[in-house]
Formats: C-alpha cells, sequence, structure tokens
C-alpha cells in the first residue's frame, strides 16, 4: 500500500481534459512539493511536473499541476494518444524520513 | 546529451550479493545528488536510497537499510550500489536517477536483478 493515494486508471478520449489525484498528508503533500512522472509503455520514467506545478523543458503545457492542502493533482488537456502512459505523484515525507510515490495511475485513451 | 547507464543487474540466489553501477554523462556528477528507485514486475515505483553530491550524506528506504549501501566516485563519474543479503522482494528493475529541482529530474533505463534459487 502506497503512501500517497493515486487512482489506479483514468480514462479519455482525444482531446478531452482529464484529471489524476494524489492524496497524501501532513508529513509529505501537506508541507513538501509534489512531482509527476510519466512512464510510457516498456520505458523509464520521465519527470512531468515538478515543485507542484512548474514544468520542465521540453513538457507540452497540456500538463499541468496543481495542490491544496495534502492533495494534489495533474491536468492533461487536449488529450493525445500518445499520453497512454502510467503516471505516479511524489514527494519528500517528512515523518518517514523517505521519498514517496503514489501506486500510479494508468491513463487509457480510448 | 544527459545520460545515466546502469549495468550490473543479473540472476542472484537469496541471501546472495551485487553491485550495480550506474555511469553518467552529460552533466557535472559531482555537482548532483543521485538516487536509486525500484520496479517491481507489473509494479510501481519505489525509492531505495539517495547520496548527496560529495558521498558524505546517504539515506535509505527502511526495507533496504542494512543490506545495501549507495556510494559514488565522482572522478569516475558512476554511481553504485551494493545490495546484500538479497530477498525475493528485492527483485526488480533498478533505475538510477539524478537529482534535480528536488526530483528526479533524469533516469535511466533501468538495470534488472533477479533474486531466485
Amino acid at each position: 500500500q502506497s503512501v500517497l493515494t493515486q487512482p489506479p486508471s483514468a480514462s479519455g478520449t482525444p482531446g478531452q481534459r482529464v484529471t489524476i489525484s494524489c492524496s497524501g498528508s501532513s508529513s509529505n503533500i501537506g508541507i513538501k512539493t509534489v512531482n509527476w512522472y510519466q512512464q510510457l509503455p516498456g520505458s523509464a520514467p520521465k519527470l512531468l511536473i515538478y515543485s507542484d506545478n512548474q514544468r520542465p523543458s521540453g513538457v507540452p503545457d497540456r500538463f499541468s499541476g496543481s495542490k491544496s492542502g495534502t492533495s494534489a493533482s495533474l491536468a492533461i488537456s487536449g488529450l493525445h494518444s500518445e499520453d497512454e502512459a502510467d503516471y505516479y505523484c511524489s514527494a519528500w515525507d517528512d515523518s518517514l524520513n523517505a521519498w514517496v510515490f503514489g501506486g500510479g495511475t494508468k491513463l487509457t485513451v480510448l | 546529451e544527459v545520460q545515466l547507464v546502469e549495468s550490473g543487474g543479473g540472476l542472484v540466489q537469496p541471501g546472495g550479493s551485487l553491485r550495480l553501477s550506474c555511469a553518467a554523462s552529460g552533466f557535472t556528477f559531482s555537482n548532483d545528488w543521485m538516487h536509486w528507485v525500484r520496479q517491481a514486475p507489473g509494479k510501481g515505483l519505489v525509492w531505495i536510497s539517495y547520496i548527496n553530491s560529495d558521498g558524505s550524506r546517504t539515506n535509505y528506504a527502511d526495507s533496504v537499510k542494512g543490506r545495501f549501501t549507495i556510494s559514488r566516485d565522482n572522478a569516475k563519474n558512476t554511481l553504485y550500489l551494493q545490495m546484500n543479503s538479497l530477498r525475493a522482494e528485492d527483485t526488480a528493475l533498478y533505475y538510477c536517477a539524478r537529482g534535480a529541482k528536488n526530483a528526479f529530474g533524469i533516469w535511466g533505463q533501468g538495470t534488472m536483478v533477479t533474486v531466485s534459487s
């Protein structure tokens, strides 16, 4: 069982907007920034969003992150077929003294 | 081009040892914290360990504390993970990652470790 909680699956049609939630606690998301990673099938993870809502160079602005309290969200607008992947949230946990991940959300583009 | 290339994975018996390596290129390795993250087959990501830029500070997940040791050779631009007393539950794809922007900024392609008799 992961420290951060994500829905196991999400889906949308091309062009739609989808959001993926990530729920944590006062020892992680509540006081630390959240990062999001995209893992395409058969590939290594890639940093998608850092510091709650910042995009690394090269990440399309269709991807956005937000945070409120002990929860965070990843939004993908204008869904593309190539967005089909697993998405993970992550944050530092002060109580565990460790980096923690969500269990991952498998996004299907219908 | 920034690149991380892991090696050293393989099949090992329970109780055995293995040392993973991660060769870095395309950036100033000695400036950055580095991490190991693993992913069991069909499962999610799990952080294992970090080491600071000069190797003076390390940290481990409880699941590997006392069995795994992270280290680095900045002269060789290489990160290591010494894994002892391996268990079946350590079977996973092991990724090294560059710490940047308080996140795992760049990932290698991973090296597979299988613990089985």
